[in-house]
């Protein structure tokens, strides 16, 4: 089972870009890595999935080196609306049964965007 | 319109009761979830549904149990409701498996 372990917290200036580790030491040769950010009282939401190297969409980059035991989330030019928790989740992205899912959320890192 | 809910927002209740949440998705997802999100943020898997069918049952107490009528819907009936069982718990699909996920607003579970 592959274990995720992250920063428990972050500040960052708005402006500045913001770097988030996860670590993945387990990770298996089916697995993805994706990640979600989370408002209070609001339901994760998704922002970037990648297998290796660096996947880039509108509103972030994900970089994975090649033993892929750890990945990092690249947020550009944060805003003080970029205050959330951000989760690591490591898993397959297509299983082949029952039991074949792996869904393991990190424990999450608040990210603190100040003015 | 509301890809994922959840009904009831908030439940207060007392222990010993039966309670159920219902979750609905209309993105016509395969496969739905549903986690509990404990006091300290901690997010567990709980359940995993593909297409109706159990695909993942984590160590949970056996109070829980739910229930998909049809691909679209997976209630969440918990029995003999505890303290510990207060916690925020969402409902979440998939296309299929492990693809991006689509999560509900949550509900707010207080047992007393």
């Amino acid at each position: 089972l592959a274990k995720t372990t992250q920063p428990i917290s972050m500040d960052s200036y708005e402006g500045q870009e913001v770097n988030i580790t996860c670590s993945h030491n387990n990770i298996a040769t089916n697995d993805y890595i994706t990640w979600y950010q989370q408002f209070p009282s609001q339901g994760p939401r998704f922002i970037i999935q990648g297998y290796k190297t660096k996947v880039t969409n509108e509103v972030a980059s994900l970089f994975i080196p090649a033993d892929r035991k750890s990945s990092t989330l690249s947020l550009p030019r944060v805003s003080l609306s970029d205050t959330a928790v951000y989760y690591c989740l490591v898993g397959p992205r297509r299983g082949s049964g029952a039991g074949s899912y792996q869904l393991t959320f990190g424990k999450g890192t608040k990210l603190s965007v100040i003015p | 319109d509301t890809a994922v809910s959840q009904t009831p927002k908030y439940l207060v209740t007392q222990m010993g009761n039966d309670k159920s949440i219902k979750c609905e998705q209309n993105l016509g997802h395969d496969t739905m979830y549903w986690y509990k999100q404990d006091s300290k943020k901690f997010l567990k898997i709980m359940f995993s549904y593909n297409n109706k069918e159990l695909i993942i049952n984590e160590t949970v107490p056996n109070r829980f149990s739910p229930k998909s009528p049809d691909k679209a819907h997976l209630n969440l009936h918990i029995n003999s409701l505890e303290l510990g069982d207060s916690a925020v718990y969402f409902c979440a699909s998939s296309l299929q498996g492990f693809d991006e996920q689509y999560f509900g607003p949550g509900t707010r579970l207080t047992v007393t």
